[in-house]
């Protein structure tokens, strides 16, 4: 399996400010996504990270609020701008392979917004 | 189109009986499902999956699945619960390609002494 390092591992924010975290992953990865898990919930595709060019985003999700970096193939970042308490989530990184259909996640950064 | 639905929110067992885990998928295509597990300010871990392969798919940790196609279902069961394998599991559903995760919304695994 792919090996995926995020951080921080938690942070605690103020409202209106920004947060960037970081996701490296390891060689086997060429694929790579951003989620967003709510408290009590499921997880919820943020957007996919193309390298060297901009992210693909879901329904729901805009690059002003969620812009989203990969300048190379084993890593990215993802910056929550502006933050409100509903930001408040954990957000995971993860990888897939180019020879398989499943994806390997990171450990999450969980995010509190006072 | 694809979809996941997992039958029960929260599921009680006592340490040493077996674990049974629902869930039901919809899919246009052949699907490619998984079942991962996430326990408390952890990551999510994959635990099996299937794709087109045998129906009966083993998983680490004592876990595994069936798929039966008839009924659209791939439900996780373990002959023996243990304390550790208290966590929140997720069934998900893809038709092939890595970017089209589906995510189920969870069963919450409670394992009593």
């Amino acid at each position: 399996s792919a090996v995926i390092s995020q951080k921080p591992s938690r942070d605690i924010c103020q409202r209106g400010t920004s947060l960037t975290i970081q996701c490296q992953v390891d060689s086997q990865v060429t694929m790579m996504f951003w989620y967003r898990q709510q408290p009590g919930q499921s997880l919820t595709l943020i957007a996919t990270a193309n390298q060297g060019s901009e992210a693909t985003y879901e329904s729901g999700f805009v690059i002003d609020k969620f812009p989203i970096s990969r300048p190379n193939l084993t890593f990215s970042t993802l910056t929550v701008s502006n933050m409100s308490p509903e930001d408040s989530s954990i957000y995971l990184c993860s990888g897939g392979t180019a020879a398989g259909d499943e994806q390997f996640f990171g450990p999450g950064t969980r995010l509190t917004v006072l | 189109a694809q979809s996941v639905t997992q039958l029960d929110s929260h599921v009680s067992v006592s340490e040493g009986t077996p674990v049974l885990l629902r869930c039901n998928y919809s899919s246009s295509y052949s699907p490619s499902l998984f079942w991962y597990v996430q326990h408390p300010n952890k990551g999510l871990q994959l635990l099996l999956k299937y794709t087109s392969a045998a129906t009966l798919v083993k998983g680490i940790n004592g876990f595994e699945a069936e798929f039966k196609k008839s009924e659209t279902s791939f439900h996780l069961t373990k002959p023996s619960a243990h304390m550790s394998d208290a966590a929140e599991y997720f069934c998900v559903v893809t038709t092939g390609s890595a970017r089209q995760l589906t995510f189920g919304s969870g069963t919450q695994l409670t394992v009593l002494p």
